[in-house]
């Protein structure tokens, strides 16, 4: 069975540090990677995923994950975060061929300070 | 492209009751998944749709259910409601099998 465990429930932060949000899955198989933002009263917006090829994967608003296959991690990580980045952060997988079910992780909540 | 949408977008019920919920996937997209949020249990799938074929299901009591129409959009529904059901129910849509999933705003339940 695959499993995610987001390490950190709450990352406290100010604004233009640099943020990391650590994600580890365990898995048989292969899979596919992917990492979630939810703001407040909405649904989940895709930043990026891993599918295949290089291990470093660039998404929206400045966020950027590295697949580590030995570590089985997929950091989330951004340079410099904005007060709008506070949100509920969510990585999961899915199995390589096995179609839509996404196995999430319990969430880390990313709280920006000013 | 108009994005996913659900309806309703609030629900109140009571226990005992039941409850049909609306997703209406992107333009072209084929697979439509079910997800339930909770703070307790957090994101936990329920099933998954693929041209009106249910493809996956996840670990939840047959009094959830959920079906797939011909123009892609899908319902599910819960029979015989409880405190538990109260949640935050999120639908998602991909254009085939092995590509990312799209989320809806998502339909809160209140079950009193």
């Amino acid at each position: 069975a695959q499993s995610v465990t987001q390490l950190d429930s709450q990352v406290p932060v100010f604004e233009e540090a640099p943020v990391e949000l650590r994600c580890n899955y365990s898995s048989s198989v292969s899979v596919y990677l992917f990492w979630y933002v939810q703001y407040p009263n909405q649904g989940l917006q895709l930043l990026l995923k891993y599918l295949s090829g290089s291990t470093l994967v660039k998404g929206i608003n400045g966020f950027e994950a590295e697949f580590n296959k030995s570590q089985t991690s997929f950091h989330l990580r951004k340079p410099s975060v904005h007060i709008s980045d506070t949100a509920e952060y969510f990585c999961a997988v899915s199995i390589y061929n096995q179609g839509g079910k996404l196995i999430f992780g319990q969430g880390t909540e990313l709280s920006v300070k000013p | 492209k108009a994005g996913v949408t659900q309806t309703p977008r609030y629900l109140i019920k009571t226990r005992g009751q039941q409850v049909t919920l609306s997703c209406s996937p992107i333009s072209g997209h084929r697979s439509v998944s079910w997800y339930q949020q909770t703070p307790g249990q957090g994101l936990q799938f329920l099933f998954e749709y693929f041209s009106e074929t249910q493809r996956n299901k996840g670990n939840f009591p047959g009094r959830f259910s959920g079906r797939q129409f011909s123009n892609s959009r899908s319902e599910m529904n819960v029979s015989t409601l409880e405190l538990g059901d109260s949640a935050l129910y999120l639908c998602a849509s991909q254009p085939g099998t092995k590509d990312t999933q799209y989320f809806g705003p998502g339909t809160r339940l209140t079950v009193l």
